[in-house]
């Protein structure tokens, strides 16, 4: 399995603009979460999908921030307009519950978007 | 307000030798521990994790100690090796099946 792939992995953009950060969890998986890492603030859950429906959205910075997952393979971050305090690595991690002793807890992460917004 | 603290941003270690990390944690309602290790321009692994009906999980090199009077848990690294440098995260929640909340990491290096 190629494991979570997320793209782009660098993404360098001018304030106002739109960004569209992508994700692709691991086959099978049920859960996928969008994770903000920054010096400041950690690591911070922004959003969660259980069988592609957002459960918790409460980590959701500002209503300029946006997520979908359109299907069991795919899901997208968007930041509209994006501003220079969005700066951060961007992860997604997906996790498949309820199997032996597996618990979504234990989450497998993709290598993250490095995002500047100038 | 952080619900799960990492106090020391860095910690050296002497190859060979033990590592301890450490975290600390304030919501009672936190049931369920792990920690991650994180490598640069990777995502974070799973590493352990452990449940409060325990004090204590072994996993080859790594152990987790779980004071729930204390809220503080602890990873050891026994014994250290080159490649077990890296960020460590400690991450709690509620239960097995709810969001978890990271700390802040403690990077680890070891040195030779």
């Amino acid at each position: 399995d190629a494991g979570v792939i997320q793209s782009p992995r660098h993404e360098v953009t001018e304030m106002g603009q739109e960004v569209t950060l992508r994700c692709k969890p691991i086959s099978g998986h049920d859960y996928l979460f969008w994770y903000r890492q920054t010096m400041m603030r950690g690591l911070e859950l922004l959003i969660y999908f259980n069988n592609n429906v957002p459960i918790d959205d409460s980590g959701m910075p500002e209503d300029r921030f946006s997520a979908k997952m359109p299907n069991a393979s795919f899901s997208t971050l968007k930041i509209q307009p994006s501003e220079p305090r969005d700066s951060a690595v961007y992860f997604c991690a997906s996790s498949l519950a309820g199997v032996g002793s597996a618990s979504y807890n234990e989450q497998f992460f993709g290598p993250g978007t490095r995002l500047t917004v100038l | 307000d952080q619900q799960v603290k990492q106090n020391s941003p860095s910690l050296s270690v002497q190859e060979g030798r033990i590592s301890i990390l450490n975290c600390d944690y304030t919501n009672s309602m936190f049931d369920y521990f792990l920690w991650y290790k994180k490598y640069p321009a990777e995502g974070p692994t799973f590493l352990i994790s452990i449940s409060s009906i325990k004090d204590k999980n072994e996993d080859g090199r790594f152990t987790v100690f779980l004071n729930k009077s204390a809220k503080h848990l602890s990873l050891h690294i026994v014994p250290s090796q080159p490649g077990d440098s890296a960020v460590y995260f400690c991450a709690a929640s509620p239960n097995r099946d709810d969001k978890i909340i990271f700390g802040k990491g403690t990077r680890l290096h070891i040195l030779p």
